[in-house]
Formats: structure tokens, sequence, C-alpha cells
């Protein structure tokens, strides 16, 4: 069955950097489109980046466009989010996301999610 | 960016009604509409993509219809494990946008 398993959440300073991993299992990681969406606490939800399943294409929220880096390492089956320059605002629970097909700029399916890691942006 | 709207935000409601949730988008995005279930503490889970298409495994007392701008979740007889918050979410164009949620509690 599909697994993707979020790390790297914690506690940071603000203008530091920190990086996400989610570690995907039990589908063909470089057949399918992966995202990150997040949710600050008791807010809904807001969609911040996609790879598309060959990692040629990539897209981001305004909101962290130009700090946060989207990745993918095939060989390893894991996603990542390097987010840099990170402030209050990033606060929130981080999901990887399974798109049900290849990860383009439109009809982006979450089929399935992982249960998030918690980033904390505080001094 | 195109905007999502919900309504109700919440609505209180028994087990065994049916149950009506409204998305609408700020400009037309054909069918490219996906609703998802979220609990507290857990992550969505989706149930209706492409307006209309149940997600396999999805019970099939939970609906979806329309097209263009207004789009209606259906859950015709409500059980104790469908008390949760709902998002409607656009994949028409980018950027993904999501609908700011409608909670769903025991009345």
């Amino acid at each position: 069955q599909v697994q993707l398993v979020e790390s790297g959440g914690g506690v940071v300073q603000p203008g530091r950097s920190l990086r996400l991993s989610c570690a995907a299992s039990g589908f063909t990681f470089s057949n399918y489109g992966m995202h990150w969406v997040r949710q600050a606490p008791g807010k809904g939800l807001e969609w911040v980046a996609v790879i598309s399943y060959d990692g040629s294409n990539k897209y981001y929220a305004d909101s962290v466009k130009g700090r946060f880096t989207i990745s993918r390492d095939v060989s390893k089956n894991t996603l990542f989010l390097q987010m840099n320059s990170l402030r209050a605002e990033d606060t929130a629970v981080y999901f990887c996301a399974k798109d049900q097909g290849r990860g383009y700029n439109y009809g982006s399916i979450f089929d399935h999610w992982g249960q998030g890691t918690l980033l904390t942006v505080s001094s | 960016d195109i905007q999502m709207t919900q309504s109700p935000s919440s609505l209180s409601a028994s087990v065994g009604d049916r149950v009506t949730i409204t998305c609408r988008a700020s400009r037309g995005i054909t069918s490219y509409l996906n609703w998802y279930q979220q609990k507290p503490g857990k992550a969505p889970k989706v149930l209706i993509y492409g307006a209309s298409s149940l997600q396999s495994g999805v019970p099939s007392r939970f609906s979806g219809s329309g097209s263009g701008t207004d789009f209606t979740l259906t859950i015709s007889s409500l059980q104790p494990e469908d008390f949760a918050t709902y998002y409607c979410q656009q994949s028409s164009t980018s950027p993904v946008t999501f609908g700011p949620g409608t909670k769903v509690d025991i009345k």
C-alpha cells in the first residue's frame, strides 16, 4: 500500500533554513507528480509546491517562490522541500501528497497524503 | 489566482441527515474540482475528483456535482464517521487553491 512518511520538521528561528523529507513506498515513485501542502495551526490547506514525475517541471505558490525548492531523488524514493529564509508565517504542518497523475500544473488530485511534519518558526 | 469559497463555513447535523456543501470558484474551472475530508489531527482524504467521480473505497453516500463555477458535495445519510471538515480544491489553473473548509459537527 502507498505510504508517505514526512520528516525534518522542528523549531527554527526566523531567517534560518530547514529541509523536509518525504519517504515514499508502495508505488512507482518515478511515475507520479508529488506535492507539498501545508496547514497553519487551526487554518485551512495551502498548496506549496509540485514537482512533475520526472522532475522536469516545478511550480510554487507565490508565498514561497524564491525561498523554497522542491526536489526528488528517485534512487531513494524521497521527496524534499528545501526551505530558506523562513518566516513566522511559514509555521504549519507540512504534508507531502502524491498526485494521481504526472504532476503538471493542472489536473492535480492528491490521492495519498503523509501524516505531516510540524514546522515552527519562532525566535 | 482562482479563489474558492465554500458555504456554509460550518453546520450542525444529526446522524441520518442529508448534508449539502457548496463550493464556488471565482472563474470557470470546468470539472477540475476535488473534494477532501479531514478529521482532526489527520491528513486529508480525497472523496470526489473531477467534480463527480467517487474515489475508490469512498462510500456511495458521498456524491459530487457541478461544473464551471458552482459545485456541490452531498452526503445522503450522515454517519458518525462523517463528522469532519470538508475542503474543495480546484486544479484547473496553477496555483492549486483550496476552499476555506466546511466543518460538519454533531447537532
